[in-house]
């Protein structure tokens, strides 16, 4: 069966620090993968999605940066954070498809101070 | 393009009684939609999804939800909600282009003893 691994579960960073959120899908192939933020009292606002290795697309422009270095691995990184950045993160996965629906990870709780 | 709306940011029920979470979706196609639910400080869940299979689609825990073309809706149902469904509720629907899941602004549902 396939599953999602998101970690770290909860982060506090202080402003001007970098960050690394890492993503790991397994238990399938080729998924298309997803970060997403979520704001306090907000939906959620679709940050980068992959539809392969080395294939980033940003749908924000933003102080993040995404990187899939490995099919089943995805990375959020910022070289220095702001206060604007605490959030809560999502990363999913979904296979090609039109009715196929994502999974998500368990998210990251993020915190600038 | 395909976009969801959900109606009410919040909804509060008492324990036992129906419940009613709405969602209209605006589409040129024949559009793929899903309601997914986001404990505090969770992933998301998918609790169903539409495959033009069925207009009724039931899903996880008792809820359900009728696609009905002529009002272009997606509404959530329940017959009688219970304390653990208390969370945040998202109506998605997936942009037929690129494959994205577009978000709606999620409803928050309150369960009152």
């Amino acid at each position: 069966s396939q599953t999602i691994h998101q970690w770290p579960a909860t982060l506090v960073q202080p402003v001007g620090s970098p960050l690394s959120l890492e993503c790991t899908v397994e238990g399938t192939s080729n998924p298309n993968l997803y970060w997403y933020r979520q704001a306090a009292g907000r939906g959620l606002q679709l940050l980068f999605y992959s539809v392969g290795i080395g294939q980033i697309s940003s749908e924000v422009p933003q102080n993040l940066s995404a990187s899939r270095p490995q099919d089943r691995q995805f990375i959020l990184s910022s070289k220095k954070l702001l206060l604007s950045d605490s959030g809560f993160y999502l990363c999913a996965w979904r296979l090609l498809g039109q009715l196929t629906e994502a999974f998500f990870g368990q998210g990251t709780r993020l915190t600038v101070v | 393009a395909q976009s969801v709306t959900q109606l009410d940011s919040h909804v509060s029920v008492s324990e036992g009684t129906p419940v009613l979470l709405r969602c209209n979706y605006s589409s040129s196609y024949s559009p793929s939609l899903f309601w997914y639910v986001q404990h505090p400080n969770k992933g998301l869940q998918l609790l169903l999804k539409y495959t033009s299979a069925a207009t009724l689609v039931k899903g996880i825990n008792g809820f359900e939800a009728e696609f009905k073309k002529s009002e272009t809706s997606f509404h959530l149902t329940k017959p009688s909600a219970h304390m653990s469904d208390a969370a945040e509720y998202f109506c998605v629907t997936r942009d037929v282009r690129g494959g994205k899941l577009i978000f709606g602004q999620g409803t928050e549902l309150s369960v009152k003893p």
